[in-house]
């Protein structure tokens, strides 16, 4: 069955320090991957997404993620995070033979210190 | 216009009981989904609909759990004899239709459920 993995469910970090939050998923096929965030008392909003083409993705406010086929991984990073960037993050895939049906992971709670 | 939004915020229940939950998603999406959210987990699919059709059902966890959809609109998802693990925050989603599968979902602000 597909599954998502994030490696870390909680993530304390300073301002300016970087960030990588690991995303894995099992599936053979192709995929079309996400990166969802959901800011204190806001709704889930889209950060990036890959479908196809270059391997990396950029997204809003300064996010990034790398698709690595092989690794089965879709990492998020950023360069130097902001105490804005205190939320939390979960990957998503859609498996293209899948239909519309989305697997999401457990999310990672990232919390950055002013 | 306005994003999606769900209706109740908050419902409080007894178990046994059935409730409906309502999403009036994005005008003009014609794709729309239900995921539930239990504490300190990731979204789990429930159900997709295009249209008014619901071409993946597969994620519905019992036949307690049923959803509708009405003129390429609103939907309700309906959760009958409620049961306390059924408690959880459901999330419903609407995106273009487009057929693509690269499209963004638009989230409402979800309905958090609790059944005593």
């Amino acid at each position: 069955a597909q599954s998502v993995s994030q490696h870390n469910h909680h993530v304390i970090l300073s301002e300016a320090a970087s960030l990588e939050l690991g995303c894995n998923y099992s599936y053979g096929g192709t995929v079309n991957l996400f990166w969802y965030v959901q800011y204190p008392g806001q709704h889930l909003q889209l950060l990036l997404k890959y479908f196809s083409g270059d391997p990396l993705v950029k997204g809003i406010k300064g996010f990034e993620a790398e698709f690595i086929k092989s690794k089965f991984s879709f990492n998020l990073r950023k360069p130097s995070v902001q105490w804005s960037d205190t939320a939390e993050y979960f990957c998503a895939v859609i498996s293209i033979t899948g239909g519309f049906k989305t697997i999401f992971g457990a999310g990672t709670r990232l919390f950055v210190k002013a | 216009g306005a994003g999606v939004s769900q209706s109740p915020s908050n419902k409080v229940t007894e178990k046994g009981k059935d409730v409906e939950l309502r999403c009036d998603p994005i005008s003009g999406h014609t794709a729309l989904y239900w995921y539930r959210q239990r504490l300190g987990q990731g979204l789990e699919f429930l159900i997709y609909f295009q249209g008014n059709s619901a071409p993946d059902k597969s994620g519905l966890p019992s036949d307690r759990f049923s959803a509708e959809r009405t003129g390429e609109s609103v939907s309700t998802l309906t959760i009958q004899r409620t049961q306390q693990e059924d408690s959880a925050v459901y999330l419903c989603a609407s995106s273009l239709g487009t057929g693509a599968q690269q499209e963004t979902q638009y989230f409402g602000p979800g309905t958090r459920l609790l059944v005593l």
